[in-house]
């Protein structure tokens, strides 16, 4: 069974920091997206990227947010000058067009 | 903002029963997905409901899809310990960004 695989499983950083979370989705997929999940709460989309852009993207993901498709595999996610409200499950998703697949997630901690 | 409902929030039955669980809202959907999330890991795709007045099996659970494709049903018949879990729906309205509810817990007791 095809998976998305993210890295790291978990990550703990400094307040202002910058992290940058990594995915491979899955490779005859066309969509890709990152969603958060803060503990107790709902999963809430952040973006989504086709075509070698982003496609659609929340009120959250803001100017500290940017996504990228360095090499035609792998699609990261970069968050500069971390906040403690950014902690917070991370997960990476993909698509042919509806049904996704999600990773595991990537759990970040700011402390 | 798609609010999606879901209810009963909790559920905690014996193995063996049946159970129904609901996911509302006031907006329309292209599509909805129901997914199955375990602690600590990600989303897992169940089943994607699109026409209105759909339904969907997979296995012991029967999904459908509401007439006016705003609202979805989950119904578990012969409950198992396994089908413990968080069920998620989430809808789409013609792009593929998804709106989440928060979920129904279901504990089935052995």
């Amino acid at each position: 069974e095809p998976e998305v695989t993210q890295t790291p499983s978990h990550q703990v950083t400094q307040m202002g920091q910058e992290v940058i979370l990594r995915c491979v989705p899955i490779s005859n997929h066309l969509y890709f997206y990152w969603y958060r999940q803060i503990l107790g709460q709902k999963v809430e989309f952040l973006v989504s990227f086709y075509n070698n852009e982003i496609s659609e993207k929340s009120e959250i993901f803001d100017d500290q947010f940017s996504v990228e498709r360095p090499d035609g595999s792998n699609f990261t996610l970069k968050i500069r000058s971390t906040k403690l409200e950014d902690s917070a499950m991370y997960f990476c998703a993909s698509s042919v067009k509806i049904g996704y697949t999600f990773g595991s997630g990537t759990r970040l901690t700011v402390v | 903002t798609q609010l999606l409902e879901q209810s009963p929030q909790f559920l905690s039955i014996q193995e063996g029963e049946n159970l129904t669980v609901y996911c509302n809202s006031s907006s329309v959907f292209s599509s909805l997905q129901w997914y199955r999330q375990e602690p600590g890991e990600g989303p897992v795709l169940l089943v994607t409901v699109v026409t209105g007045g759909e339904v969907k099996k997979l296995k012991r659970l029967t999904f459908q899809f509401g007439d006016a494709r705003k609202d979805s049903s989950l119904h578990i018949t012969a409950a198992q310990p396994g089908d413990t879990g968080l069920y998620l729906c989430a809808g789409a309205k013609g792009n593929n960004r998804l709106a989440f509810g928060k979920g129904n817990q279901v504990v089935v007791i052995p």
